[in-house]
């Protein structure tokens, strides 16, 4: 068993949509959670960034953790062509320098 | 500011040849990381450096080595390349912003084909 899991989709929406994205993990020690976008044929760039349960929100992003489930989320509100790319969520320990990708979803935004 | 940048962009090596992936960082990280992206698996970690001086080995270092130059510098050689290793490679460096904790930041990859 992966210790992140991700669905890889593909998650096709019209343009305006809520897009939902989610990762679950095994290892209750991590304690960060990220969330990074690529585009293709780029490296993953950092959207969010948080490391307790709850919400954070940042423009039309929302990043959810839920720690007793084992459970992250990212959301896109009013989604828009320009958010087409792969989300990977990534987990990190405390005091560790390695972090834990999930195999990334792939999100097409349909003008 | 350039980030993280890494060579060549491209590059198709036969069976056993050698090469090396060059990265570099001018954002004064202390650790660096070398990951390899293939459809499906998501990312996974090669090598990294903790620190100037100081190399360790990810989930997937066979076939691979890797050079802590300087503070700046982590290159990533393949001795003798095998189809297997036919991938996208991602360097990257691990820093703290006002916006996040210690995280990692990611170049533009390089892509390699093994035939």
């Amino acid at each position: 068993q992966k210790e992140v899991e991700q669905d890889p989709g593909p998650l096709s929406v019209p343009e305006g949509a809520i897009v939902s994205l989610n990762c679950t993990y095994s290892n209750s020690a991590f304690q960060y959670f990220m969330w990074y976008r690529q585009y293709s044929r780029k490296g993953p760039e950092l959207l969010m960034y948080t490391y307790s349960s709850g919400n954070k929100e940042d423009g039309r992003f929302t990043a959810q953790v839920d720690k007793s489930s084992k459970y992250i989320s990212l959301f896109i509100r009013d989604s828009q062509p320009s958010d087409s790319a792969t989300y990977l969520c990534a987990l990190q320990r405390s005091n560790d320098y390695k972090l834990s990708f999930g195999a990334g979803t792939t999100v097409t935004v349909r003008a | 500011n350039a980030g993280v940048t890494q060579t060549p962009k491209f590059q198709v090596l036969k069976t056993g040849q050698s090469m090396t992936l060059q990265c570099a960082q001018d954002m004064n990280h202390n650790s660096m990381y070398w990951y390899r992206q293939d459809p499906g698996m998501g990312l996974r970690l090669i090598y990294y450096s903790a620190s100037e001086g100081t190399t360790d080995k990810g989930e997937v270092p066979n076939g691979y080595n890797v050079s802590r130059l300087n503070k700046r510098e982590f290159s990533l050689r393949l001795e003798s390349a095998a189809p297997s290793q036919t991938s996208v490679y991602f360097c990257a460096s691990r820093g703290r912003t006002p916006y996040s904790g210690n995280t990692i930041y990611f170049g533009e990859g390089s892509w390699l084909t093994v035939v």
